[in-house]
Parts: C-alpha cells; structure tokens; sequence
C-alpha cells in the first residue's frame, strides 16, 4: 500500500464548479500535511498547509481529519488557471524529514 | 530572484557518463533536499541536508549517486555511469527549521535524459 494515495482522475469540471479532492495516508503518526500544485512540466509549489482545526484561503479549503488518516481540499468557483496537478502530501516524524507525496490529481476546468 | 535555483535546467547523455547538478537554496534555508520525480509520480525523496551535515538517504540513492552540501550553501547531486533508469525530474528543495510544519520550497528542477 502507498503511504500516500490520491485518485489520480482527471476530474473534467466547468468554470464556476466546486471540486473536493481526497487523499489517504497510512502512517498514524505523521505530523504535518500539504496540499503542493504543480503545472505541467514545472516544480510543485506549495499551494497550503493543512492544520487540524481546517484552515481556509479564498477559494481554497482544506480539512484533516487524523481519526480516518484522511486530507481534502476544495477548491470553490473554479477557474480556468486553476487546471493542474494536486499533491497531497505528508510529513512523516522522528527522524524522517522528507516530505511523501501522493501521485497527485490532475484538475481540467473547461470553459 | 530569491527563491531555489537549480542548474542546468535540462541535461541530455549518455549511458554510462557522469553528471552532476548544482542547486542554491533559499539563502536563510538551513535544511535542503534532493528529489527525484518520473512522470505521472509525485515526487520521490533522495536524500537531505541540515546545514553541511547529510542526515538522511533513500534506499532510492544506488552507490552511483553522491550528493555534497560543503558549506552549508549550496548542494551538489552526481550520478556516475549514467543508466537510462536515471532519467527523470531531479528537484531540489529548501526549508527552514521551525516548529512541525516543515514547509519546503521547490527549484525549477533538473530534467535528465540519457538515452
């Protein structure tokens, strides 16, 4: 099983449309969460973190839920610039800082 | 421009050459990782760096491959006796130790080929 999974779609929605991502994690004591974008061919950038009591920017909600191991994100009034890939990814403690990422989910807002 | 630059850009060799890639953290970053992402994957951890000091290595990282961090700046990343295996997005990231949220920041990357 991965550490990190993610439904890797496409998920095909029109302008306007709310869209929720899922992402599970197996390992019970990982300690931070993100939520990283990454456009076609170039690095991922750091879209948010996730914080245990759900945190929200503009368009952009994320919620933990640490009970289930589960991570979401939804992205609300969907814009075209919004089409890209969505890591999720975990931070995993004692020792091991490097961050694991799931395969992503590729988001297409259509006009 | 202040964020991770990594260079070169874009490396094409082949088989059984040596390469080498250079990344410039964040200059207040103390921490600095390597990773490496083939297409349709998300990133896939290499190794890291707290200061000069290379604390931790993937199972990922063969005999081939060496990384170095001399001064606590920037980092270097060698593959030896390239294999077409090897070709990938080799990213580098950068973070500064603070609380639990390790948030790191990524550099353009380093697309290898070798054909």
């Amino acid at each position: 099983r991965k550490e990190v999974e993610q439904d890797p779609g496409p998920f095909n929605v029109p302008e306007g449309a709310t869209v929720a991502f899922n992402c599970t994690y197996s390992n019970s004591a990982s300690q931070s969460f993100f939520w990283y974008r990454q456009d076609c061919r170039k690095e991922p950038k750091l879209l948010m973190s996730v914080y245990s009591s759900g945190n929200e920017d503009g368009r952009f909600t994320a919620q933990l839920n640490r009970a289930s191991q589960y991570i979401s994100l939804l992205i609300r009034d969907s814009k075209l610039s919004d089409s890209a890939t969505y890591l999720c990814v975990v931070n995993s403690p004692t020792g091991r800082r490097a961050l694991t990422f799931g395969s992503g989910t590729r988001l297409q807002v259509q006009p | 421009d202040t964020g991770v630059s990594q260079n070169p850009r874009h490396k094409i060799t082949k088989r059984g050459q040596n390469v080498t890639f250079r990344c410039d953290p964040i200059s207040e970053h103390n921490r600095l990782y390597w990773y490496r992402q083939t297409l349709g994957q998300g990133p896939e951890f290499l190794t890291y760096f707290q200061n000069e000091a290379q604390l931790e290595k993937s199972r990922l990282l063969s005999d081939r491959f060496s990384a170095e961090r001399p001064k606590g700046s920037f980092s270097t990343l060698e593959i030896q006796r390239t294999e077409q295996g090897d070709s990938a997005m080799y990213l580098c990231a950068s973070s500064l130790v603070a609380g639990d949220y390790n948030e790191q920041f990524f550099g353009p990357g380093t697309r290898l080929t070798v054909l």
